[in-house]
Parts: structure tokens; C-alpha cells; sequence
């Protein structure tokens, strides 16, 4: 596709439930990133993918989330055992080559969780 | 701590009218600064980027400054329409990270009456 894509638009759980996310980032593009935007707050950084090597995983908040990427192109972020706080705008974003500080990030539209 | 600080927290101006938003950070080292459009219900756009050796850079009617000794940038938007309408994003990156991982502000929430 043009740009990155992510499903669910929407996604109304119960507290507790699984839920998962997915990002199908612009062909091509070797770097992926997971980004968390809580309502009236920035961008929180969650995981980024480089290619083959070994997922930076720093930004997980918690031991409930995890993320993978299959075959270097879609990503899944998975969250276990919904809480409340959980509910936000997940953002996905892929940027070309090295991913490194010079490389532009292009995002997703998000997915809005929302936790009950 | 590395933060990026974003004023005024939201704006409403009219049509046609200029407006300056303002971004202080605390990153460092300090690699890049990045201004993003994010439209309600969308993913973050790049309007501009600039490094530590730029003091101005334009995009049609968005204009950003940067000043690396005071670590502040502003993002002026000329002219202003109805469009424009968003969530303004001040994003910098840390040098010292090899994977582009970046600070983001809280952004300006800018909305144009007609």
C-alpha cells in the first residue's frame, strides 16, 4: 500500500481480555516502531524492529505487552490482561534503510483502544 | 532527563491570521528536531526537519527556527487556513541513540475559525 496501515481502526475490550494490534508498514521499509499516545499526552515510545536484529524493547511498560514482527513486515503488538490505564492511541510508524536519527518516520493512522 | 516541552498547549486563531508555536527541549546530545502535523483521527506527517547547523527551514507556509544554544524552536505558520487545523508535535532526537529513538512533546493543539 501507499502508507502504513494498522487494524483494528477501533477496539473496545473489557479489563482483563487480550488484545491484538496490527501494523503493515510501507513495503520495503526494514525499520518499525510502536508508539503509545495516552489522551492529552505526547507520543511514549513502546518497541522499535530493525530488520533481523534483536527488537529494542526498553519502552514496553510492562511485562503484559509484547510485539513481533514476522517475516521483517507486519508487527503485532499484543497486550495481555487489559487494564484501564491501557486505553490510548497505539501508533505505528516505518522508516526506510538504517532507521537511524536522519530517517523519517512515516506513521499509521493508530488504533484507539479503549478498556472497560 | 530528556524532555521536549511544547506552548502554548492549545491555540484558536482566525482565518488568514499568522501564529508562532513554541518547543524548549533538554535532549542531548541533540541530533535532530522534527515538526509534525498530526490531523485528528491520523498519524503524525513531517513538515520539517532540522539539524544542530540550521537555524531556519521552510515549507510552504510553515517556517521553523531553531536555536541550538538555547535549545528552543518555533514553528510559524503563515497565513493561516482552515486546514491547518491540528495537533502540532515537536519531536528531537537523541545523537546518541543509533536507532532514531525520539523525544516527543505533548504538541499544540491549533485550531482555525473562519
Amino acid at each position: 500500500g501507499a502508507g502504513v496501515s494498522q487494524s483494528p481502526s477501533n477496539k473496545v475490550t473489557e479489563k482483563g481480555k487480550d488484545v491484538e494490534l496490527r501494523c503493515d508498514p510501507i513495503s520495503g521499509h526494514t525499520a518499525l516502531y510502536w508508539y503509545r499516545q495516552s489522551l492529552g499526552q505526547g507520543l511514549e515510545f513502546l518497541i522499535y524492529f530493525q530488520g533481523n536484529s534483536a527488537p529494542d524493547k526498553s519502552g514496553l511498560p510492562s511485562d503484559r505487552f509484547s510485539a513481533e514482527r514476522t517475516g521483517g513486515s507486519v508487527s503485532t503488538l499484543t497486550i495481555q490482561r487489559t487494564q484501564q490505564e491501557d486505553s490510548a492511541v497505539y501508533l505505528c510508524a516505518s522508516s526506510s534503510n538504517s532507521g537511524g536519527p536522519w530517517e523519517t518516520q512515516y506513521f499509521g493512522p493508530g488504533t484507539r483502544l479503549l478498556v472497560l | 532527563k530528556n524532555q521536549v516541552e511544547q506552548s502554548p498547549q492549545s491555540l484558536i486563531i482566525l482565518e488568514g491570521k499568522n501564529c508562532t508555536l513554541q518547543c524548549n527541549y533538554t535532549v542531548s546530545p541533540f541530533s535532530n528536531l522534527r515538526w509534525y502535523k498530526q490531523d485528528t483521527g491520523r498519524g503524525p506527517v513531517s513538515l520539517t526537519i532540522m539539524t544542530f547547523s540550521e537555524n531556519t527551514k521552510s515549507n510552504g507556509r510553515y517556517t521553523a527556527t531553531l536555536d541550538a544554544d538555547t535549545k528552543q524552536s518555533s514553528l510559524h505558520i503563515t497565513a493561516s487556513q482552515l486546514s491547518d487545523s491540528a495537533s502540532y508535535i515537536c519531536v528531537v532526537t537523541d545523537r546518541g541513540s543509533t536507532l532514531g529513538r525520539l523525544y516527543f512533546g505533548r504538541g499544540t493543539q491549533l485550531t482555525v475559525w473562519p
